[in-house]
C-alpha cells in the first residue's frame, strides 16, 4: 500500500514556468511533510518542510501549499529554470519519532526547457 | 562542514556474495537512517538508529540484511548471500535527532550492482 501519492511522474516546463507537483496522503498520525531534490547520482537534498498547522510556506522560489482537510500537499516553483531540471520527491514522516523513517512518493522527473 | 560520506560510491558483485556498505554521519547527529532507491523508484526507508540502538528492525527486506552502528558514529550495512533483487542505491541519512521534524541530510549513496 502506497502511503504517499505523488503526481505527475514527469513534467515538462518551458523556462519562467511555475510547475506544480501534488502529492496526497491517507495516514493521518503524519505530520511533517518535506520536498526533496535529487540530481543524477546525488543524493536527496532537503529543500523546504511543512507542518500541518499552516497552510502555505515559501522559501526563496519553492513554495508548499498544504490543504490538511484533503490530505494534499503541493510544490510550486517560481521563476523555473533550466537548472532545476531535477528529481522531486515529497515524503511524510509520523508524530513522536523518527523511527518509522520517512515515506517517499515516487518522485516527479522535472525539466525545464531553455 | 563535512555531509554524510558514504563508501564505496559504486559496488559491483556476483550473486551470493556478502556486502558491506558504510556510512559515516555528519558530526554530532544522533539519529542515522539507512534507504533503498530501486532503478526509477522512490526511497524504502530500511531502519533507524537513535544512537547506536536500532528499536525497530522490521523494514529490513529480509533475514540476509543486517546493520550496526557504533555509537554515534559509523554505521554499516550488511547484505549477505546476495540476489540480483537487491541491485539498488543504498542511501544513508542522518539528523540531530530522531524525532519527525528534524532534517535528513542524505549521504550519495552506494550504487550496488548484482551480477
Amino acid at each position: 500500500q502506497q502511503q504517499v501519492k505523488q503526481s505527475p511522474q514527469s513534467l515538462i516546463v518551458q523556462k519562467g514556468g511555475i510547475p506544480i507537483i501534488n502529492c496526497a496522503y491517507e495516514n493521518t498520525a503524519f505530520d511533517y511533510f518535506p520536498w526533496y531534490q535529487q540530481f543524477p547520482g546525488k543524493g536527496p537534498a532537503l529543500l523546504i518542510a511543512i507542518r500541518p498547522d499552516v497552510s502555505e510556506k515559501k522559501e526563496g522560489r519553492f513554495t508548499i501549499s498544504f490543504n490538511k482537510s484533503a490530505k494534499q500537499f503541493s510544490l510550486h516553483i517560481m521563476d523555473s529554470q533550466p537548472g532545476d531540471s531535477a528529481t522531486y520527491f515529497c515524503a511524510a514522516s509520523k508524530m513522536g519519532g523518527g523511527a518509522d523513517g520517512l515515506t517517499f512518493g515516487k518522485g516527479t522527473h522535472l525539466i525545464i526547457q531553455p | 562542514g563535512a555531509g554524510v560520506s558514504q563508501s564505496p560510491s559504486n559496488k559491483v558483485t556476483e550473486k551470493g556474495k556478502d556486502v558491506e556498505l558504510r556510512c559515516d554521519p555528519i558530526s554530532g547527529h544522533t539519529a542515522l537512517y539507512w534507504y533503498r532507491q530501486r532503478l526509477g523508484q522512490g526511497l524504502e526507508f530500511l531502519i533507524y538508529f537513535q544512537g547506536n540502538s536500532a528499536p525497530d528492525k522490521s523494514g529490513l527486506p529480509s533475514d540476509r540484511f543486517s546493520a550496526e552502528r557504533t555509537g554515534e558514529s559509523v554505521s554499516t550495512l550488511t547484505i549477505q548471500r546476495t540476489q540480483q533483487e537487491d541491485s539498488a542505491v543504498y542511501l544513508c541519512a542522518s539528523s540531530l535527532w530522531g524525532i519527525s521534524n528534524q532534517p535528513q541530510h542524505f549521504g550519495d549513496g552506494t550504487r550496488l550492482s548484482i551480477l
